[in-house]
């Protein structure tokens, strides 16, 4: 069984400082981490996934297999960061057609 | 390129009925997931439809039930009920299955069991 954790619910940072926002995962095979964003009356969307190795937005998350974590971090904080945050994990396998596990979210505020 | 539609977008029903919500998928993507998110929850998958076929199902009992139509369009339906049922139902679609494919969402259809 799959389990994605993220401790806090909320977190507020203010403009321009540092952001991270925690996400811890349980399974016992090779996964795939993601971050999925959500904006104020906007739908659910893709923000990274671990594969790609990309930063978007100024966002970047390693995967620490030995932490089992996979942490969205980015240096400084914009107003327009301000979002619903929810992490996510994948099985991979040679089948594909697998299933995301959400975490419970967090909600991130970004003081001006 | 047109998006998830996902309808209705609210509906109310009573303890005890049965409900179908419809989603239209992402153009060019054969392959559609059903979740559940209530409130203050993440999103918890439901079941994944590739070519009208369902390849995937999470822990909801057999009256949460789906169809893919040929057009990749698909439905969520459940039967009898109950006031836990009450979330927003999202809708994904992609060009491949997850891990390898992007899930693009719906807004959803936010069920409301009185």
């Amino acid at each position: 069984a799959q389990r994605v954790t993220q401790p806090e619910k909320l977190l507020s940072v203010f403009k321009g400082a540092p952001v991270e926002l925690k996400c811890n995962y349980s399974y016992s095979g090779s996964p795939e981490l993601f971050w999925y964003v959500q904006y104020s009356r906007q739908r659910l969307q893709l923000l990274l996934r671990h594969i790609s190795r990309e930063s978007i937005k100024g966002f970047t998350a390693d995967l620490n297999k030995g932490e089992t974590s996979f942490h969205l971090k980015k240096p400084f904080a914009q107003e327009e960061d301000s979002a619903m945050y929810y992490c996510a994990l994948c099985p991979i396998s040679n089948f594909g057609n697998e299933k995301l596990t959400f975490g419970t979210g967090t909600r991130l505020t970004i003081i001006p | 390129e047109t998006g998830v539609t996902q309808s209705p977008t609210h509906l109310i029903k009573t303890r005890g009925q049965q409900v179908t919500l419809r989603c239209s998928s992402q153009s060019g993507h054969n392959t559609v997931s059903w979740y559940q998110q209530a409130l203050g929850q993440g999103p918890q998958f439901i079941f994944q439809y590739y070519r009208e076929e369902e390849n995937g199902r999470g822990n909801f009992p057999p009256r949460f039930s789906g169809l893919q139509f040929p057009n990749y369009s698909s439905e969520l339906n459940v039967n009898a009920l109950e006031l836990d049922d009450s979330a927003l139902y999202l809708c994904a679609s992609s060009l491949l299955g997850p891990p390898d494919g992007e899930l693009f969402f719906g807004e959803g259809s936010r069920l409301t069991v009185l």
